[in-house]
């Protein structure tokens, strides 16, 4: 009974080959999140959407954009992958500032 | 800025042993903080949140605003405990709030 899923578990993708990440929620939270954690990092915020808002962060790549086409879905495109692009890509959700995020289990994404 | 710094990057204890893994922030404003946790192969999940000063799974976690830390304290550590652990801070005023996360601990417990 996983609330937020997210698909593929694991993608392989071609330098310079355009990629999409999807995550959805059965939670009908409002906010949902897209945060990039590398190797030994801390996740790194990339972008939220509250409702159909979207929120880029300043330092977030041109090259990373994302879509909610609807309360359940959000997708995470990435338009010419680098290797540096490498990463677990996190999707969570959130109610409340209060009340902390539901996080899904993480795509992992690798560039060749 | 807003930063959140755990300093240990691999705590180790053994079985029984107090642990305390160690969080400080810089924040200007009201913080929300936040624990979070992840065991091997698991998503990263909620721990506890300091507005709740609840106990889960026999880990506390004080905050102390006068230190800007909110450590993450269990009495007896289990070998079950072992997990990566990242403290949080949320960031905005309002209803959403955007997490900020520290660089995580690795706590490591022996039987």
């Amino acid at each position: 009974d996983a609330m937020v899923i997210q698909n593929p578990r694991y993608q392989v993708t071609q330098f310079g080959k355009p990629v999409t990440l999807s995550c959805s929620q059965t939670l009908n939270h409002n906010v949902m999140y897209w945060y990039q954690q590398k190797s030994s990092q801390a996740p790194k915020l990339l972008f939220h959407y509250y409702d159909k808002d979207f929120n880029n962060e300043a330092d977030t790549p041109d090259n990373f954009q994302s879509r909610r086409p609807n309360t359940s879905f959000c997708f995470l495109d990435i338009r010419s992958p680098g290797l540096g692009d490498a990463a677990m890509y996190l999707c969570a959700t959130s109610y409340s500032r209060s009340t902390g995020y539901t996080f899904g289990s993480g795509t992992r994404l690798t560039v060749v | 800025a807003q930063r959140v710094t755990q300093p240990e990057k691999l705590l180790s204890v053994f079985k029984g042993a107090p642990v305390e893994l160690k969080c400080n922030y810089s924040y200007s404003g009201s913080p929300e903080l936040f624990w979070y946790v992840q065991y091997s192969r698991q998503r990263l999940q909620l721990l506890l949140r300091h507005i709740s000063r609840e106990s889960i799974k026999g880990f506390t976690a004080d905050l102390n605003k006068g230190e800007t830390s909110f450590h993450l304290k269990k009495p007896f550590a289990q070998e079950e405990d072992s997990a990566m652990y990242y403290c949080a801070l949320s960031s905005y005023g309002g209803s959403q709030g955007n997490l900020i996360f520290g660089k995580g601990t690795k706590l490591s417990v022996k039987p």
